[in-house]
């Protein structure tokens, strides 16, 4: 069965932390992306990647074929970082499968 | 910045009733997708359409769902005679090329069926 799996469920951080979230999958992929679900559930993606790094503001992504796994980082995190960001797949086909989130809070 | 919109935000409906769903994709994509989140669960896939047909479906999209690119600019996803178990978080997504690219989501409609 295609799995994705996140970690931490739940990080709780002070503001400046540097943030690391993280995602393994079971089987090879086509594309990775990460998302971010804000409290009134709205859903933004941040990246898609599919080798590599890629970066965005104080937001980076990295995946690692091999091990298939890929990470988030956040530098100098923000209060406003606070939300549930997703790590979502796809294997090959058109449908994303999405992992259970990670919940961020940054204390300020 | 192209967005994908949704309408109603909200709808409350009692057991029973049939419910539509509107989204507006992005004017150039040709994917379409409809998800779903029960709350404090993850999203789950439903059905995904492409060139005036569906593409595939998960094991959820029994005969109550339907689909519908009515026009060609909204994407509808109907559902017939809800269930309590329906009341979850619905998104529509669009590409412009499937799986391999950005999707874009609108910000969902929340329906509670009572």
């Amino acid at each position: 069965k295609n799995e994705v799996e996140q970690s931490p469920q739940n990080l709780t951080a002070q503001e400046g932390e540097f943030i690391t979230i993280n995602c393994s999958y079971s089987v090879g992929i086509s594309a990775l992306h990460w998302l971010q679900q804000h409290p009134g559930g709205g859903i933004v993606s941040l990246f898609m990647l599919s080798s590599g790094k890629k970066k965005h503001g104080r937001l980076i992504a990295t995946i690692n074929i091999q091990e298939k796994h890929s990470s988030l980082h956040i530098t100098a995190s923000h209060p406003r970082d606070s939300a549930v960001y997703i790590c979502a797949v796809t294997f090959g086909n058109e449908k994303l499968t999405f992992g259970t989130g990670t919940r961020l809070t940054i204390i300020p | 910045e192209p967005e994908v919109t949704q309408t109603p935000s909200h709808q409350v409906t009692q057991m029973g009733q049939e419910v539509i769903l509107r989204c507006v994709p992005i004017s150039n994509h040709l994917y379409f997708y409809w998800y779903r989140q029960i709350l404090g669960q993850k999203v789950e896939f439903l059905v995904s359409f492409y060139n005036n047909e569906i593409s595939e479906k998960s094991e959820i999209f029994d005969d109550q769902f339907s689909v519908e690119r009515p026009d060609g600019s909204n994407f509808t996803l109907k559902i017939r005679s809800t269930k309590l178990e329906d009341s979850a978080m619905y998104f529509c997504a669009s590409s412009l090329v499937p799986g391999g690219t950005e999707a874009f989501f609108g910000q969902g409609t929340r329906l509670t069926v009572v």
